[in-house]
């Protein structure tokens, strides 16, 4: 039972490159979300999906996209990186039912852009 | 918008102290309140979760829940080395899957 998976661990990208973060889980979760993570920012949330084949944008959605690719899968779409989302993101996921709502995150990926 | 209010710290206590950490909220609907812990480098990993007003122990922590005042917090008995990390409280609504995180209270250990 591996949890939350995300590849890569680190990636470095040029200004206007494109990459798509991978995460997956393996625990049934019907909940999965995106947050980026900066110095004195906190987790703030990008986008999220409350079951598979709905996505929702949350608080800093822009310049990016996601795909719920089945209820494991949910990733992370960079199409023209720029330098403010030099970050680490994490991927997380949830039951989402009942009272269930803790969230279990993976290991994240470190992305600079220059 | 919701807000959820941490001291950044960091907050140095001696070993086997108790380390106090406290959170507050702005949203009086929120139902659903966690506590991560996440090393440096790492990523956030989840200690406690509370629902209701009162206090929720599981082995050296408790958690404490006061709606009436928008206030959660986590107290460490017997603090270890170990427990120094950034410390993230989480607040989320009932019935909902998001929930906003604070920045974090750097907790420091002194052996």
């Amino acid at each position: 039972n591996a949890g939350v998976t995300q590849t890569p661990k680190f990636q470095v990208l040029k200004t206007g490159q494109s990459m798509t973060l991978q995460c997956a889980q393996d625990m049934n979760h019907n909940s999965m979300y995106w947050y980026r993570q900066d110095p004195g920012m906190g987790l703030r949330l990008i986008y999220y999906s409350a079951s598979e084949g709905t996505t929702d944008k949350g608080e800093v959605p822009n310049g990016y996209n996601v795909s719920r690719l089945n209820k494991r899968e949910f990733s992370l779409r960079l199409e023209s990186a720029a330098p403010s989302q030099t970050s680490v993101y994490f991927c997380a996921s949830s039951e989402g039912t009942g009272d269930m709502y803790e969230q279990y995150f993976g290991p994240g990926t470190r992305l600079t852009v220059t | 918008q919701k807000e959820v209010e941490q001291n950044s710290g960091p907050l140095s206590v001696p070993e086997g102290a108790i380390a106090s950490l406290n959170c507050t909220y702005s949203d009086r609907g929120s139902q659903s309140f966690f506590w991560y812990r996440q090393y440096s480098g790492k990523s956030p990993e989840l200690i406690m979760s509370i629902y209701s007003n009162g206090d929720k122990e599981d082995g050296r922590f408790t958690a404490q829940l006061n709606k009436a005042s928008q206030y959660v917090s986590l107290l460490i008995r017997d603090s270890q080395p170990s427990d120094s990390a950034t410390y993230l409280c989480a607040v989320g609504g009932g019935g909902y899957q998001k929930v906003t995180f604070g920045t974090g209270t750097k907790l420091q250990v002194i052996p």
